[in-house]
């Protein structure tokens, strides 16, 4: 049974502050990584994707992976309110089906 | 509008009722998945389709549960007989093979 891994919360961080949400799964042979953002009673929304190692930035988004400790992270730079939601790791093997994990809820406070 | 299209929306019914939930893909994408979730929890897949080839259905989906994708194009999840525990947002995705899937707005099941 491949599994997803993901701090329920909820992460609760100051505006401006960095949000750190983590992800660990436990497929090896996984491929590709993706973290979706889902506002409340909304679908998921992709921000962010990345399939080697090391670190990916897009804007004021950061994923980071590590396939030997079968990790993946996403960081948040200067965090506003707007971020608050609940934050989707997801992770597809060779046949590019997403197993999600439960989700991490943040709340960034004014 | 060139997104993911689910009608309907909503849907409320009585436990032993039928249900169907279609879905629209973005044109050029040949895969189309479902996927069921609950508050609180991740999306749960259901099945998925390459074409109008089904490739995988879970292990977890009763044969109440049955999808459809004649001609590769838009898909119908047909829930019969239905009982409260399938109360749920069922979510629609398509994409390209081996790119990121884009998500529908969901149909959300009620069963009283």
């Amino acid at each position: 049974q491949k599994e997803v891994e993901q701090n329920s919360g909820p992460l609760s961080v100051p505006e401006g502050a960095i949000a750190s949400l983590n992800c660990t799964y436990s497929d090896r042979g996984s491929q590709s990584f993706f973290w979706y953002r889902q506002y409340s009673g909304k679908s998921p929304e992709l921000i962010m994707s990345i399939y080697s190692n090391g670190d990916k930035e897009d804007g004021r988004f950061t994923a980071q992976l590590n396939k030997a400790s079968q990790y993946v992270s996403l960081l948040i730079r200067d965090s506003q309110p707007s971020d608050s939601a609940t934050y989707l790791c997801a992770v597809s093997g060779s046949n590019y089906k997403l197993t999600f994990g439960k989700g991490t809820l943040l709340t960034v406070n004014p | 509008d060139t997104g993911v299209s689910q009608d309907p929306r909503h849907k409320i019914t009585k436990r032993g009722q039928n249900v169907t939930f279609r879905c629209d893909p973005i044109s050029e994408h040949n895969r189309l998945y479902w996927y069921r979730q609950t508050l609180g929890q991740g999306p749960e897949f259901l099945t998925y389709f390459q074409n109008e080839a089904q490739l995988e259905k879970s292990r977890l989906l009763s044969d109440r549960f049955s999808a459809e994708r004649p001609k590769g194009s838009f898909s119908t999840l047909e829930i019969q007989r239905t009982e409260q525990g399938d109360s749920a947002m069922y979510l629609c995705a398509s994409s390209l093979v081996s790119e990121e899937l884009f998500f529908g707005e969901g149909s959300r099941l009620t069963v009283l």
